[in-house]
């Protein structure tokens, strides 16, 4: 089955705890992306990456990292997590970035103690 | 900065009735605008796809067109149903890498 995979789906972490929210897809699209989505705020672009080895920084970048190893994985990571980080999570992939439908992972929620 | 609008932000409508929902962007310079649907805790979920040359795309009961000169989109729902009931987002990519800017979304309330 064609999909975009996270994991973990919950997590709860205290402050500056580092995690890492992994993505993956099975379509071999070459374009993925990283969103928060907050209560009033909607969902905001963190990053994303065309290609392997290629990332873009979001409307909201700062405390995250991002890397683009393999064309399937694309795992966000938070070095020192802080509250404010608290949020649903969502990774996306399409066969090209410009050009193509978006299909989303089912989510992440993050909890930052 | 692109942004982008979504309104209203809520509609409740009696089942079987025709409902537009609205997206308004600022910059008109997008590779294409997508429609997803969001329920409670999910997901999104793809509903359609508009290419910046293309004025509208259908699938169903949906009808989505693009209007880029004057920076709309609307998607027209037929016949609603209870189980259309949900929020539904609107994207612009405007970028070919790839940068998006989502709205803010329409919850919709289809009541039977």
């Amino acid at each position: 089955e064609a999909q975009v995979t996270q994991n973990p789906r919950y997590l709860i972490t205290v402050t500056g705890k580092k995690l890492t929210v992994t993505c993956s897809q099975n379509m071999n699209h070459e374009y993925m992306s990283w969103y928060r989505q907050d209560p009033g705020l909607g969902l905001r672009q963190i990053y994303y990456s065309m290609n392997v080895e290629v990332t873009d920084k979001g409307d909201v970048p700062e405390g995250y990292k991002v890397s683009r190893k393999e064309k399937r994985n694309f795992p966000l990571i938070l070095e020192s997590p802080s509250p404010n980080q608290t949020s649903l999570y969502f990774c996306a992939s399409s066969l090209f970035g410009g050009r193509s439908e978006q299909f989303f992972g089912p989510g992440t929620r993050l909890t930052v103690l | 900065k692109q942004e982008v609008t979504q309104i209203p932000a809520a509609l409740s409508v009696p089942e079987g009735e025709n409902l537009v929902l609205n997206c308004s962007f600022t910059d008109s310079a997008i590779y294409n605008l997508q429609w997803f649907r969001q329920d409670p805790g999910k997901g999104l979920t793809s509903l359609l796809l508009i290419q910046s040359s293309q004025r509208e795309q259908t699938s169903g009961r949906l009808n989505a067109s693009l209007d880029k000169s004057s920076g709309r989109s609307t998607l027209y729902i037929a016949a609603s149903q209870p189980g259309d009931s949900a929020t539904y987002l609107c994207a612009v990519v405007h970028t070919n890498a790839g940068k998006s800017t989502f709205g803010d979304g329409t919850t919709l309330t289809v009541k039977p």
